[in-house]
């Protein structure tokens, strides 16, 4: 079974609006860690934003929040005021367990940024 | 820049080959994991290394090894090279501090197997 879900596979944002990236998971795990990885044309893996299982708040880190519903576990991307250099694709990816442990990543989903 | 390099960036081999991938982690970080991206399967974990000891397996086939030496660095070997093992792979290193132990990434090696 897919531990992560990105039904998005591609999509279109106009410049300075808002976008959401949907990402569902799955595990029985009661620990677990939801990553955001931003992946631009040149082909590196960037750490966007973290969301640990037992985090009350959701999680912010500048442009990016992370909104975190656990009973639905869906864990969505928001990127606001989109910028030019936003476009790429985007991986939510988890890890069960505290720790050092692997990630389970989803498809990905590729946002293209309109001027 | 995350801090984990790889070498080489790009590799173009045979069929049959085999190649040595290298990387090293952030200074301080003591776990290694490896990656593979290709387009049919996507994300894929390999294999993870902690402080020179394999610590997880996942999806690697027997025709790949890797190990982690003393001074932290790894090497993914890929030998019998396939048309299907091209792919980009990634090492990542994991952050020891912070509650997430979020991954950095290099920049992967994009290897091409003709």
């Amino acid at each position: 079974a897919q531990k992560i879900t990105q039904t998005q596979p591609g999509m279109f944002v106009q410049e300075k609006e808002a976008v959401t990236l949907d990402c569902t998971y799955d595990t029985s795990d009661p620990s677990y860690g939801l990553f955001w990885y931003k992946q631009p044309s040149s082909g590196e893996m960037i750490f966007l934003i973290y969301q640990g299982s037992y985090d009350q708040q959701n999680a912010t880190e500048g442009r990016y929040s992370l909104n975190f519903q656990k009973a639905r576990k869906s864990a969505n991307l928001v990127i606001s005021a989109s910028q030019l250099g936003d476009s790429a694709m985007y991986f939510c990816a988890m890890r069960e367990g505290q720790g050092d442990y692997k990630l389970s990543f989803g498809a990905g989903t590729t946002v293209t940024v309109r001027a | 820049d995350s801090g984990v390099t790889q070498t080489p960036k790009h590799l173009i081999t045979a069929t049959g080959q085999r190649v040595t991938l290298r990387c090293s982690p952030r200074s301080g970080d003591l776990s290694v994991y490896w990656y593979q991206q290709s387009l049919d399967q996507g994300l894929q974990f390999l294999i993870q290394y902690y402080n020179g000891e394999e610590r997880a397996k996942g999806n690697i086939l027997e025709r790949f090894s890797a190990q982690q030496f003393p001074d932290l660095h790894s090497e993914l070997n890929l030998s019998s090279l396939e048309l299907g093992d091209s792919a980009l792979y990634f090492c990542a290193s994991s952050a020891r501090e912070g509650p997430g132990n979020e991954q950095f990434f290099g920049p992967g090696t994009r290897l091409t197997v003709l």
